[in-house]
This record gives structure tokens, C-alpha cells and sequence, in this order.
């Protein structure tokens, strides 16, 4: 069964130190993996995916997020925090023999960055 | 792009009525999905429409849940006889035709109360 988890309920960071947003993931085969943030109130947006090619793919807002297959990770990284940072974080999988495109999400990690 | 809407944002119940939601995906996107959220947990998946056509549904989506897409455009999502643990956010999101691996864009959702 696919499953992805998110290990810390939340994170905090002081503005402008870097931040880690950690997510490992189980699934079948190679995945394709996603990170989104929900503001209050908000939907989800997307910030980046991975699907092949470079481990380390850049995204919205100055995010980016590195792929590690050996450790089964994909965790959401910035250089430096920025108060408006705060929010929920999701990382999400899918496997790539699923044709629906459904996405299996994380249980999802606070990030409170703080000035 | 105008975005995914839904309505209504909030919706507040009681326990036996009947409820339908809406959604209007991005005018060019084929694939729609709808998830459901509860406090604390990252999105679930329900069900996906491609098209008019609605090809998978989870096995969370109990008898009491009904999805359509008419003629491939707006989408509904009706519950009848709620119960108190249908209360949660419900999303919406459309991707493109290629989004198999695509990144899905989210609505706002609908918040249910069941009182």
C-alpha cells in the first residue's frame, strides 16, 4: 500500500535560518512525489514535484526539495525562513502505474517561523 | 486561469438532511478529483472524474455518497442522511490532461458542520 509520512507534527524555525520540512514515503515502484501549502482558510497550493531527472528540484517562493531514493525521502528544504512561511506543509505520492493520479497525502507538518 | 472554485465554502447541518456541493474546475482541465479532509490529517482521497466519466472511486466513498460531472465540466458531490462524522473540509481539484504526473490545483473547499 502507498503511505507517506510526515514525522513532525510541526517545526520552528527563527526567520532567516534554514528550514527542513522532513516526508519519507512507501510506494511500488519509482514515485512521483509532490509538496503543497495550506494557509488558513486556503486550498491547497502547489509548491513542487518531483518526477525524474535531477534529485534536487526547485519550486515556488524559493522552496526546494530533495529526492533520496536509497532513504525513501523527500524532504522540503529553504535556505532562509521567512515569517510568511508559516503554514501547513503536505507532501504527497503517487505511483507512477497509477493512471488516476490520485494523490496520497502526508498527515501534514506546521511551520511556525518565528521573527 | 480563473482557478477551481466550490460552493458553498461553508455548509452547517443537521444530522439526516441531505447536502450537495459544487465545483468548477479550471475551463481546460479534464481531470477532476474530490478529497476529504478532517482536523488534523492530510487530505483523503474520494473519487476521480475524467471527463464525464467517473473512473475510480475509495472505499471511503460509502453508498450515502454520490459524485457527478454532468458533461464534463462542473462537478456535485451529494451526501445524504449526514451523520456527524461526515464533518470535514471536502476539496476539489482539476489537473490537466497530461496530469497523470501532473501537479492538481485545489479549490477552497466546502467546510461541513453536521450538528
Amino acid at each position: 500500500a502507498q503511505s507517506v509520512a510526515q514525522p513532525e507534527d510541526q517545526v520552528n524555525v527563527a526567520e532567516g535560518n534554514p528550514l527542513t520540512v522532513k516526508c519519507t514515503y512507501s510506494v511500488s515502484g519509482n514515485p512521483y512525489l509532490f509538496w503543497y501549502v495550506q494557509y488558513p482558510n486556503r486550498g491547497l497550493q502547489f509548491l513542487l514535484k518531483y518526477i525524474t531527472g535531477d534529485n534536487l528540484v526547485k519550486g515556488s517562493y524559493g522552496f526546494e526539495a530533495e529526492f533520496n531514493k536509497s532513504q525513501t525521502s523527500f524532504h522540503l528544504k529553504k535556505p532562509s525562513a521567512l515569517v510568511s512561511d508559516s503554514a501547513l506543509y503536505f507532501c504527497a505520492v503517487r505511483g507512477r502505474r497509477d493512471n488516476t493520479g490520485k494523490l496520497i497525502f502526508g498527515q501534514g507538518t506546521t511551520l511556525q517561523v518565528k521573527p | 486561469d480563473t482557478g477551481v472554485s466550490q460552493d458553498p465554502r461553508h455548509k452547517i447541518t443537521k444530522r439526516g438532511q441531505n447536502v450537495t456541493f459544487r465545483c468548477d474546475p479550471i475551463s481546460e482541465h479534464n481531470r477532476l478529483y474530490w478529497y476529504r479532509q478532517t482536523l488534523g490529517q492530510g487530505p483523503e482521497f474520494l473519487t476521480y472524474f475524467q471527463n464525464e466519466a467517473q473512473l475510480e472511486k475509495s472505499r471511503l466513498l460509502s453508498d450515502r455518497f454520490s459524485a457527478e460531472r454532468p458533461k464534463g465540466s462542473f462537478s456535485t458531490l451529494e451526501i445524504q442522511r449526514t451523520e456527524q462524522g461526515d464533518s470535514a473540509m471536502y476539496l476539489c481539484a482539476s489537473s490537466r490532461p497530461q496530469g497523470a504526473y501532473g501537479e492538481q490545483y485545489f479549490g477552497p473547499g466546502t467546510r461541513l458542520t453536521v450538528t
